[in-house]
């Protein structure tokens, strides 16, 4: 069974300071996704990670991805406020994701002036 | 929300009645999930589409069933609703064979008494 474990689950950081969130996945797979919930909404895409190695920026926001030791990274620059959100990493397993992915228990970030 | 519609968005409900929640797409995606979700557990797959006709479990699926009788529609049934099943379900649909990110609905807030 593919287990995928977030750390920290809850991240009270101030502005201007660099955090990083972890994702540990059980079971070999070629890809990690991360998204972001912002309260009451839906999910949003923000990185795709496909291979080893692999390092995506966006803004603030830089996820890296080592098949080898199962870990993704998420890791925020001079936090703003407008980060403020739930982050979820999700591993599809072996099965390529066609049959649904697995998703962490989500890290709630509070990014504070 | 990339072309994709669940209804309704807010219901309340009896414990023991069967509810019907509809997720619409207009990407015509094969692939097509719902998924719950609950605090402390992210999101958990409940059941899978990957074609007309086609479907199968995921993590969660006692007292679920579901339905695709055509490309743009997954219903997602609660044979007889249940407290434990008051959620946020969100649907979710991707391309590239199931293998391609997986964009999600606004979700559908159950609440069952």
């Amino acid at each position: 069974e593919l287990k995928v474990e977030q750390n920290p689950l809850f991240l009270s950081m101030q502005e201007g300071k660099n955090y990083t969130i972890y994702c540990n996945y059980s079971t070999t797979s070629d890809r990690l996704y991360w998204y972001r919930q912002d309260p009451g909404k839906s999910l949003e895409s923000l990185f795709v990670l496909l291979s080893n190695g692999a390092v995506k920026q966006e803004g603030r926001l830089m996820a890296s991805l080592d098949t080898k030791a199962r870990l993704s990274t998420l890791h925020i620059t001079a936090a703003v406020h407008d980060l403020s959100a739930t982050y979820f990493c999700a591993s599809p397993g072996v099965g390529g994701g066609a049959d649904g992915l697995t998703f962490g228990k989500g890290t709630h970030l509070i990014i504070q002036p | 929300d990339a072309g994709i519609t669940q209804s309704p968005r807010h219901k309340v409900t009896e414990t023991g009645t069967p509810v019907t929640l509809r997720c619409h797409q207009t990407e015509n995606h094969r692939y097509m999930y719902w998924y719950r979700q609950d605090p402390g557990h992210g999101l958990r797959l409940i059941h899978y589409s990957y074609g007309v006709k086609d479907t199968d479990k995921g993590e969660v699926s006692d007292g679920y069933s579901v339905s695709r009788s055509k490309t743009e529609d997954f219903l997602l049934t609660l044979e007889s609703a249940t407290s434990s099943q008051t959620s946020v379900y969100f649907c979710a649909i991707s391309g590239t064979g199931g293998r391609g990110i997986q964009y999600f609905g606004a979700g559908t807030r159950l609440s069952v008494l």
